[in-house]
């Protein structure tokens, strides 16, 4: 079965510091990995999506198979990335499933 | 450019009663999904839809129906709202990566 880990459901940081949020995933095939963002009270936005290879909003994420980690990263934290951050998983079955990660809150404090 | 439209937006429904969410989607996406997003949960899949004419169960489907009704909507219908059912639902469509709806927050009481 697919799994995606978000170990983190807060992470609190101060605004130009660096940003981290883990994501871990379980997958027997090619994995096909995204960052969605939520905003308060928003709909879910895509931010990422690991084939892209991107940056958007000065976030990156790289995929390593090795660690099965889908980390998104950030060097300076800004006060309007505060938001819920979801790591998402593409499946194997028909019609283009994705699994969500439990999610990760993110705090930049000023 | 409207993308994918949920209604209602806000609904309190007393145990037992009955609703229907409605989605519809404008991008001629084949794939269309139900998801319920619970704090600490993520966002679970309730059912899906591959294609017109085809739905299939997610993660979590008890109490839930749906109808992809032609491919631009894709309804959820919840025939005897329980509290355990008191969540946010979102509709999504998706070709190359989803596009969310707005969602509806839903309250049983």
């Amino acid at each position: 079965a697919q799994r995606v880990t978000q170990p983190e459901k807060l992470l609190s940081v101060f605004k130009g510091a660096p940003v981290e949020l883990k994501c871990n995933y379980s997958y027997s095939g090619s994995p096909e990995l995204f960052w969605y963002v939520q905003y308060s009270r928003q709909r879910l936005q895509l931010l990422l999506r690991h084939i892209s290879r991107e940056s958007i909003k000065g976030f990156t994420a790289d995929l390593n198979k090795g660690e099965t980690s889908f980390h998104l990263k950030k060097p300076f934290a800004q006060e309007e990335d505060s938001a819920m951050y979801y790591c998402a998983l593409g499946g194997t079955g028909g019609g283009n499933k994705l699994t969500f990660g439990t999610g990760t809150q993110l705090k930049v404090e000023l | 450019n409207a993308g994918v439209t949920q209604t209602p937006k806000f609904q309190v429904l007393k145990t037992g009663q009955s609703m229907t969410l409605q989605c519809a989607q404008d991008m001629n996406h084949n794939s269309m999904y139900w998801y319920r997003q619970d704090p600490g949960m993520g966002l679970r899949l309730i059912y899906y839809s591959a294609s017109e004419g085809t739905t299939d169960k997610g993660e979590v489907p008890n109490g839930y129906n749906v109808s992809r009704l032609n491919k631009r909507e894709f309804s959820l219908r919840l025939e005897s709202a329980a509290p355990s059912q008191t969540s946010v639902y979102f509709c999504a469509s998706s070709l190359y990566g989803y596009t969310f709806g707005s969602g509806t927050r839903l309250t049983v009481v």
